[in-house]
């Protein structure tokens, strides 16, 4: 079993849809989470972290679930800006070891 | 005023040779890393050095030489390169927070694409 999955995709929505995104992670000892944006050939740009009680950052909403171990990423009122690669991340590190490991990837693509 | 750079954008070399990769940031961050993406677009990590330490070096061929003179920089020497090296190579800096969950977000250079022929 993979560390980080996720769902490649692609999702394809129309503009204004409501999309939702889930990762799952191994680990039970993983401490950050974290989710990312990665346009083609572009470096991921981080969108939000995610906490424990859940936070909201415009239309996008993350949520983790630590029982179930997984995190999720929702979007509301899709924009065509919004089609990109979503990458989610986690770190089990201790200090200084905080490497993310990451999951393959959900490809969103936002149609007129 | 780009927070973490790395240079250069594009690297096309042949086999066998041994090229650098250079990255810098200004985030006043304590902690690098390098990570590697493949064809398949699997982001993964390399290397991590905090305050000038080397503190990860996953399963990376020591082929692989990550130097760090100083916090701010973490430089890629790759030595004897191979065909499954093509890749894109991507630098990453964060504030390591001791103790904390929350936070130690990482921030990403925009990229070195290696192509080796």
């Amino acid at each position: 079993r993979k560390e980080v999955e996720q769902d490649p995709g692609p999702f394809n929505v129309p503009e204004g849809a409501t999309v939702a995104f889930n990762c799952t992670y191994s680990n039970s000892a993983s401490q950050s989470f974290f989710w990312y944006r990665q346009d083609c050939r572009k470096e991921p740009k981080l969108l939000m972290s995610v906490y424990s009680s859940g936070n909201e950052d415009g239309r996008f909403t993350a949520q983790l679930n630590r029982a179930s171990q997984y995190i999720s990423l929702l979007i509301r009122d899709s924009k065509l800006s919004d089609s990109a690669t979503y990458l989610c991340a986690v770190n089990i590190g201790a200090t200084g070891r905080r490497a993310l490991t990451f999951g393959s990837g959900t490809r969103l693509q936002v149609q007129p | 005023d780009t927070a973490v750079s790395q240079t250069p954008k594009y690297l096309v070399t042949q086999m066998g040779n041994d090229k650098s990769i250079k990255c810098e940031q200004n985030l006043g961050h304590d902690t690098m890393y390098w990570y590697k993406q493949d064809s398949k677009k699997f982001l993964k990590i390399m290397f991590s050095y905090n305050n000038k330490e080397l503190i990860i070096n996953e399963t990376v061929p020591n082929r692989f030489s990550p130097k760090s003179p100083d916090k701010a920089h973490l430089n890629l020497h790759i030595n004897s390169l191979e065909l499954g090296d093509s890749a894109v190579y991507f630098c990453a800096s964060s504030q390591d927070r001791a103790g904390r969950s929350r936070g130690n977000e990482q921030f990403f250079g925009p990229g070195t694409r290696l192509t080796v022929l």
